[in-house]
């Protein structure tokens, strides 16, 4: 286990809508990032924060926004959910300050039908 | 992140030993390289980091030759457990800077009765 949790685990939305999905942290640790992982493919980086801040974005339109709050934790938000975005969303949370490396969550599996 | 390759399926017998080698030709000098193991539906984790020459934990071994464009992932005695998909990363995980981990395509691990 490494002590980073998500919620929910499954969630099921209509295109169009809007979803808000959610991390927090292994203690200890101060930056998060979040992935889409396809079916079948490696996971995909759509951002960091650290210190509540964008700390970096992969190749994702800007309707994929973030949070991060004082205690480490952090969302990430959807809008105008599309059939695409159908996946398994994970964050990982890490120590910036080291070169240890990222723990993930079990993620959020998400459906738009 | 330097791009990495590696083979996109695996077949072992239960008890043997496998070895997987990712391919990394344009690593940076101050890039690591680490594996991770993925299960369906869950989020990966993480399995050794290593810089040069050899790393071994609890679970396995990673060998890094000299010139660090390559690395093998080594699991002693495997059990039908180990069935997963095996991901090679090579970057900076943490630096002080912006941080991304890249994940290729991995490599889908069977071990068989």
């Amino acid at each position: 286990e490494t002590g980073v949790t998500q919620s929910p685990t499954h969630l099921i939305k209509t295109r169009g809508q809007q979803v808000t999905l959610r991390c927090s942290s292994q203690s200890g640790h101060n930056t998060v990032s979040w992935y889409q992982q396809a079916l079948g493919q490696g996971p995909q980086f759509i951002f960091q924060y650290y210190r509540e801040e964008e700390n970096g974005r992969g190749n994702f339109p800007p309707r994929f926004s973030g949070l991060q709050f004082p205690n480490y934790s952090s969302e990430l938000n959807v809008n105008a959910l599309e059939l695409d975005d159908s996946a398994l969303y994970l964050c990982a949370s890490s120590f910036r300050d080291t070169q240890e490396t990222q723990y993930f969550g079990p993620g959020t599996r998400l459906l738009v039908l | 992140l330097a791009k990495t390759t590696q083979p996109i399926s695996m077949d072992s017998y239960e008890g043997q030993e496998v070895n997987i080698t990712c391919s990394h030709n344009n690593i940076a000098t101050n890039d690591y390289i680490t594996w991770y193991q993925q299960f369906p539906s869950q989020g990966p984790r993480f399995i050794i980091q290593g810089y040069k020459t050899k790393v071994t934990n609890e679970v396995a071994s990673l060998f890094i030759p000299a010139d660090r464009k390559s690395s093998t992932l080594s699991l002693p005695r495997v059990s039908l457990s180990d069935t997963a998909v095996y991901y090679c990363l090579v970057g900076v995980l943490n630096s002080g800077g912006y941080q991304k981990v890249t994940f290729g395509t991995g490599t889908k691990l069977q071990v068989i009765p």
